[in-house]
């Protein structure tokens, strides 16, 4: 079946420091990747996507390049702020299950950026 | 504004009390699915919906029940809860198989 997984947090990083938070994944057919944030007592919000392999997603100076070869999507910022402090998941939908092509979501990552 | 909403947003139940969580859109949305957020597990999918009428179970059914009157609502019905269906519950929609999932705010149920 699928899976999504993603580094052990929480993070705890300084205000402009870089980020990089890890995702692998593993499919049956060939999925689209996404990264969603969810900002404290929000709901998850679409930070970026991708679709095909060699894709890069990117958004509000995150990007996530779709690694077919190493079966990774991995989000990264050069320079976070504390407005990144948030639970960051990597998800799949994968094509091949037809019409459901339910999110399988990672377990996600607090982020946690200090001024 | 095209969004999801969820209600209540908040619960507090006790053990067997039938439930309802309500979920409706606004952007036309064919597909709709529930989802159950829990530590160290992300989220895992209740049931999901591809139309009206037309619903099936997802990952973790156990102990819920949905219904596809209407294209925009989409409620989870929770017969007899349990403590083990403590969560946060977030429904989402979608226009197409393979589009971006819009998700509501999420309603942070307890059952005593």
């Amino acid at each position: 079946g699928n899976s999504v997984t993603q580094m052990e947090g929480p993070v705890t990083l300084s205000e402009e420091a870089f980020l990089t938070i890890n995702c692998t994944y593993t499919a049956t057919g060939y999925p689209s990747l996404f990264w969603y944030v969810q900002y404290p007592g929000e709901g998850l919000q679409l930070l970026l996507k991708a679709t095909k392999a060699d894709d890069k997603g990117s958004n509000k100076g995150f990007e996530a390049t779709y690694r077919k070869e190493t079966t990774s999507f991995h989000l990264e910022k050069g320079s976070v702020q504390v407005s990144d402090s948030a639970v960051y998941f990597c998800a799949l939908s994968d094509h091949y299950t037809g019409a459901n092509s339910k999110l399988t979501f990672g377990k996600g990552i607090t982020l946690s950026v200090r001024p | 504004e095209a969004q999801v909403t969820q209600n209540p947003r908040y619960l507090i139940t006790v053990t067997g009390k039938k439930l309802t969580v309500t979920c409706s859109q606004n952007m036309n949305h064919e597909y709709m699915s529930w989802y159950r957020q829990d530590p160290g597990l992300g989220l895992r999918q209740i049931y999901y919906s591809m139309n009206v009428e037309v619903t099936d179970k997802g990952d973790v059914p156990e102990g819920y029940k949905v219904s596809r009157k209407e294209k925009r609502n989409f409620p989870l019905i929770l017969e007899s809860p349990s403590p083990n269906q403590t969560s946060l519950y977030f429904c989402a929609s979608r226009r197409g198989a393979y589009n971006e999932q819009f998700f509501g705010p999420g309603t942070r149920l307890t059952v005593l």
